[in-house]
């Protein structure tokens, strides 16, 4: 069964840096990888989503890669602002599996003004 | 707008008694999804529906049922068989094959 794991769990930087969130999953064959954000007690915004043929996908000030051979996609964010303040969490869909996607537990990132 | 709507946002029950949750959506997306999230665990499914009157159970399906009479509705009934029934649902959709998946703004259910 595909595992997915995202590492820090929990990540807090200052107003302004790059960072970059990680996700790895055990299985390599993928249909896509989808990255969300979720906004205490709310649901998932989708950020972006990357097809298994593609490498990155590119939105504003976020850009997401993939490397399937390896097992990992990072999530990458530009010069952050306390609104990006949220947890990011990835998805994969494995193929030859009625449609199912698989989560990490997501990163909790918090922006310091 | 096109989207996903739950509700209600806030469910309160009494032990014993079995609660539905309701997802609708416009998006004239196929397949539906239930998935239950609980503090420091992922996503974890229930239940999804790729097409009307059909259904397969998730990884945690036990003590939950839906029914999917329409294509556009997925209700999910919470039975008093749940062991630990609260939680904070999601409700999501896709279209078949390698799109992405959109969600609802989820149900939270307290059982006391």
């Amino acid at each position: 069964k595909q595992e997915v794991t995202q590492i820090p769990a929990a990540l807090s930087v200052p107003e302004g840096e790059n960072l970059v969130l990680n996700c790895s999953f055990t299985d390599s064959a993928i249909y896509n990888l989808q990255w969300f954000r979720q906004d205490p007690g709310k649901g998932l915004t989708s950020l972006l989503l990357i097809q298994s043929s593609q490498r990155e996908q590119t939105s504003g000030r976020l850009n997401a890669s993939l490397d399937k051979s390896s097992g990992r996609s990072t999530l990458y964010i530009a010069a952050s602002q306390p609104g990006d303040s949220a947890t990011y969490l990835c998805a994969v869909r494995p193929p030859n599996t009625g449609n199912q996607f698989y989560f990490g537990t997501g990163t909790s990132l918090t922006v310091i003004p | 707008d096109g989207g996903i709507t739950q509700s209600p946002k806030y469910l309160f029950r009494k032990e014993g008694q079995n609660v539905t949750l309701s997802c609708e959506q416009n998006l004239n997306h196929d397949a539906m999804y239930w998935y239950r999230q609980d503090p420091g665990q992922g996503l974890r499914l229930i239940y999804y529906s790729q097409i009307v009157n059909d259904f397969q159970k998730g990884d945690i399906a036990e003590g939950y049922s839906v029914s999917r009479e329409k294509k556009e509705s997925f209700p999910l009934t919470v039975t008093s068989a749940q062991k630990n029934p609260t939680a904070f649902y999601l409700c999501a959709s896709s279209i078949l094959g390698a799109s992405p998946l959109h969600f609802g703004n989820g149900t939270r259910l307290t059982v006391t």
